[in-house]
């Protein structure tokens, strides 16, 4: 299992700035996944961060507008650039322990772009 | 998209009674699993099946596969308030545990 600590829990930004949220977990774990979750909708696949590689982004989502870094086994850094209010959203890390096939998530960011 | 559909959307029963989600998909699936989410936080897994099992429990869930039909169902027996929540289907196509989650069902449960 793992145990993970994601922040902030929640922001207000304004348009333009940028925000970085963090995830922190309580083990070591290859895969680390980003995921975006609009209001009332089902959760959309932004990216993989996998230790000691470039993270590989889904279609719709680039580097640019959301880096990741992955700087080693146990945290994670998502970054949304130059926000606008369709960033409001709720963004969430999670995790791929060893031999898992389940994977165990943060608590998520509530982001508010005004 | 291989994203699944669940349906009903929402889902309004008295605590003791069943609660029964389903949840289709669109191509071929190495596992399905099922997720809780509380008041829009992090997700909680609850069960994962793959696609070669037909059914599988763990407490009060049931969770069915149907390959042929490409749909699975969840059944949350003798509920309680404590069930409130949004529940996803989540398919695994790839092997590499890169989820696809549909769009859930609310369930709200009333003492």
């Amino acid at each position: 299992s793992a145990v993970i600590s994601q922040k902030p829990s929640r922001d207000i930004c304004q348009r333009g700035t940028s925000l970085t949220i963090q995830c922190q977990v309580d083990s070591q774990v290859t895969m680390m996944f980003w995921y975006r979750q609009q209001p009332g909708q089902s959760l959309t696949l932004i990216a993989t961060a996998n230790q000691g590689s470039e993270a590989t982004y889904e279609s719709g989502f680039v580097i640019d507008k959301f880096p990741i870094s992955r700087p080693n086994l146990t945290f994670s850094t998502l970054t949304v650039s130059n926000m606008s209010p369709e960033d409001s959203s709720i963004y969430l890390c999670s995790a791929l322990p060893g031999a898992n096939e389940k994977l165990f998530f943060g608590s998520g960011t509530q982001l508010s772009v005004l | 998209s291989q994203q699944g559909e669940e349906d009903p959307q929402a889902l309004s029963i008295q605590e003791g009674e069943n609660a029964t989600m389903n949840c289709s998909y669109k191509t071929s699936i190495n596992n399905l699993q099922w997720y809780r989410q509380n008041s829009g936080r992090g997700l909680v897994h609850l069960i994962l099946i793959r696609s070669n099992e037909r059914e599988k429990h763990s407490g009060r869930l049931r969770v069915t596969l149907d390959t042929s039909k490409k749909s699975s169902s969840l059944l949350i027996t003798a509920s309680r308030a404590a069930d409130t929540a949004s529940y996803f289907c989540a398919t695994d196509a790839s092997g590499y545990s890169t989820l696809t989650f549909g769009k859930g069902t609310m369930l709200l449960v009333s003492p």
